[in-house]
């Protein structure tokens, strides 16, 4: 069964570097999406993708994030200068066309941690 | 008002029994719903989609009420392995921009 997969699973850095978290979505899929979830809270929407643009962001989804999709394949999201509340678990999900597109599944992870 | 809103828990059950979970959403335009399943540390794998008739997977039964904006849950004799947190979750699209909204999920404990 295809499945997302996220590099890499743990991740620390220091307050201030920049983060660059990496996602391949399943192959034939047309939409692509981060959410984050700080432990213990809800997961949260961050950015949807398709089509080489941001259809939708959200508030947290700030100067500091920006997505790519650098190739057929890869789909990052960086973090320019963490701050320690960007410390959470980041999910990549993505969703097919047609009656597909409603249903995400999501990749396993990479868990951020901002010293 | 949060715009879906989940009982937190914990269900601590004994196996076999059954239980079940409730959701409430505020957006009226809500378009898709969904339970998604989540483990300790791990990602949400989607359970089953809602929809108004109801549907049914083995043990596991949902039920959408828009009028309410009310989604449900039923699990019939619980697993050990059913222990996880169920997230309810709304998208407010009905194309393909999604965005998924989530609840804080409830936490069910199964006992043997």
């Amino acid at each position: 069964e295809p499945e997302v997969t996220q590099t890499p699973s743990h991740q620390v850095t220091q307050m201030g570097q920049e983060v660059i978290l990496r996602c391949v979505p399943i192959s034939n899929h047309l939409y692509f999406y981060w959410y984050r979830q700080i432990l213990g809270q809800k997961v949260e929407f961050l950015v949807s993708f398709y089509n080489n643009e941001i259809s939708e962001k959200s508030e947290i989804f700030d100067d500091q994030f920006s997505v790519e999709r650098p190739d057929g394949s890869n789909f990052t999201l960086k973090i320019r200068s963490t701050k320690l509340e960007d410390s959470a678990m980041y999910f990549c999900a993505s969703s097919g066309r047609g009656s597909n597109q409603e249903t995400q599944y999501f990749g396993p992870g990479t868990r951020l941690l901002v010293l | 008002r949060k715009e879906v809103e989940q009982d937190p828990g914990p269900f601590n059950v004994p196996e076999g029994a059954t239980v079940a979970f409730n959701c409430t959403y505020s957006n009226s335009a809500s378009q898709s719903f969904f339970w998604y399943r989540q483990d300790c540390r791990k990602e949400p794998k989607l359970l089953m989609s809602v929809y108004s008739s109801g549907n049914e997977d083995g043990r596991f039964t949902a039920q959408l009420n828009r009028a309410s904006q009310y989604i449900s849950l039923l699990i019939r004799d619980s697993k050990l392995s059913d222990s996880a947190t169920y997230l309810c979750v709304v998208n407010s699209r009905n194309t393909g921009f999604q965005k998924l909204v989530f609840g804080t999920g409830t936490r069910l404990l199964v006992s043997p």
